[in-house]
């Protein structure tokens, strides 16, 4: 079974200051990776995700994530925080070949001005 | 822009009633997803359509939700009855499916229900 786990359900930095978003993931066989942010009463955006090749992916908005095996992390982080980056953040796992996509529990990303 | 559409965007029920969800996917999209999001957890896979079949149903409490996509294009999600555990925010999303790969779920707004 595939899982992730989000270490911090709430993250408060200041403006300009790097965001640091923290994934670990589970799975039996290579995953693929996701970055999804939520805003508040909306539907999930794809920020960006991880299927083969290069390990560290760039998204939207100025985020990246490295995909790290050894540690089965896949943080997410930004060089400097918008206030426009307050929002809910999900990291979420997917096994190859199968279109279910399992979820972590989000962090909430406070910006503080 | 294409997006994916949900209505009602906000329900109120009162427990016992019946309520029902809509979703149109973006054109084009074979495969449709309901997911279940609980306050300050992440969303639940519910159901899962490749066009109008199910493919994973495993979550779906069977007793009371039922989904279709009979067309293969939009989607209904039902509860009945509503019981209090099942406020929640109801997410749409789809993508362009296919086996073997991975493709973009887009999502929807949701619709957020409330059961008193």
């Amino acid at each position: 079974a595939q899982s992730v786990t989000q270490l911090g359900s709430h993250v408060s930095v200041s403006e300009g200051a790097l965001v640091l978003l923290r994934c670990n993931y589970s799975s039996s066989v290579p995953p693929y990776l996701f970055w999804y942010v939520q805003y508040p009463n909306q539907g999930l955006q794809l920020l960006l995700k991880y299927t083969t090749g290069a390990t560290l992916v760039k998204g939207i908005n100025g985020f990246e994530a490295e995909f790290k095996k050894s540690e089965t992390s896949f943080h997410l982080t930004k060089p400097s925080a918008h206030m426009s980056d307050a929002a809910e953040y999900f990291c979420a796992v997917s096994d190859r070949g199968y279109q279910k996509v399992t979820f972590g529990t989000g962090t909430k990303l406070q910006v503080i001005p | 822009e294409a997006e994916v559409a949900q209505s009602p965007r906000y329900k109120i029920t009162e427990k016992s009633q019946a309520v029902a969800f809509w979703c149109d996917p973006i054109s084009g999209h074979a495969t449709l997803y309901w997911y279940r999001q609980i306050l300050g957890q992440g969303p639940e896979l519910l159901v899962q359509f490749q066009d109008e079949s199910v493919v994973d149903d495993s979550q779906l409490p069977k007793d009371r939700f039922s989904a279709e996509r009979l067309k293969g294009v939009d989607s209904t999600l039902k509860i009945q009855p509503a019981e209090l555990g099942d406020s929640a925010m109801y997410l749409c999303a789809s993508s362009v499916g296919g086996a073997d790969s991975v493709y973009e779920q887009y999502f929807g707004p949701g619709t957020r229900l409330t059961v008193t």
